[in-house]
């Protein structure tokens, strides 16, 4: 059975401090995994998506990475307005396209 | 391109009742998927449905439903309301091809049941 585990649940920064949110995940063989930004009372907002390991991703101040068993979605010099639940989801070779969610991290930006 | 669309927004209804969602896809996108959105739960798997057909289901009971209409429109019914189905009913468009489907979302049916 695929599983995702995001960690931490929660993160609290400081406007301008670095963070990374971690991602790990155990899927039989990976299509892709997808990072998303969700807004208290809407829906997802698709970021990336990784393909293979070593792979990288950048929109503005995130970064994505992804190994094997892990991606990290790295967030620099962050700002209020990056304040979201941020979700992983990983998608596996054969079968269905249905993808499989993480419960998300909560990061709150200070400023 | 306009983004996936969901009706309504917000929905408040009492135990018993039953509600439908309507979800429209991005234009040329053929698969619909359900998620029910809870703060406990976090983001569950209802069904997919793939040019008119259901493809893949997932863990609830048969009080919920779906269609998809020839347009790729798509809705869900929710019999018997209970006051557990209180979420945000999110519906995510795909488009099938290539190695991965990234699914793009609508913005949420709220639903709160008395």
């Amino acid at each position: 059975e695929d599983q995702v585990t995001q960690s931490p649940e929660a993160l609290r920064l400081q406007e301008g401090e670095s963070s990374s949110l971690n991602c790990s995940y155990t899927v039989s063989g990976l299509r892709g995994l997808f990072w998303y930004r969700q807004d208290p009372g809407k829906g997802p907002e698709f970021l990336f998506t990784l393909y293979s390991a070593g792979e990288e991703k950048e929109k503005e101040r995130l970064k994505a990475t992804l190994t094997k068993k892990e991606s990290f979605l790295h967030i620099t010099a962050p700002k209020p307005e990056d304040s979201a639940t941020y979700l992983c989801a990983v998608q596996a070779t054969g079968g269905s396209y249905i993808p499989t969610f993480g419960r998300g991290t909560s990061l709150i930006v200070h400023p | 391109k306009a983004g996936v669309t969901q009706t309504p927004r917000y929905l408040i209804k009492t135990r018993g009742q039953q509600v439908t969602l309507s979800c429209s896809p991005i234009s040329g996108h053929r698969s619909v998927s359900w998620y029910q959105q809870t703060p406990g739960q976090g983001l569950q798997f209802l069904f997919e449905y793939f040019s008119e057909t259901q493809r893949n289901k997932g863990n609830f009971p048969g009080r919920f439903s779906g269609r998809q209409f020839s347009n790729s429109r798509s809705e869900m019914n929710v019999s018997t309301l209970e006051l557990g189905d209180s979420a945000l009913y999110l519906c995510a468009s795909t488009t099938i091809g290539g190695d991965t489907s990234e699914q793009f979302f609508g913005p949420g049916t709220r639903l709160t049941v008395l």
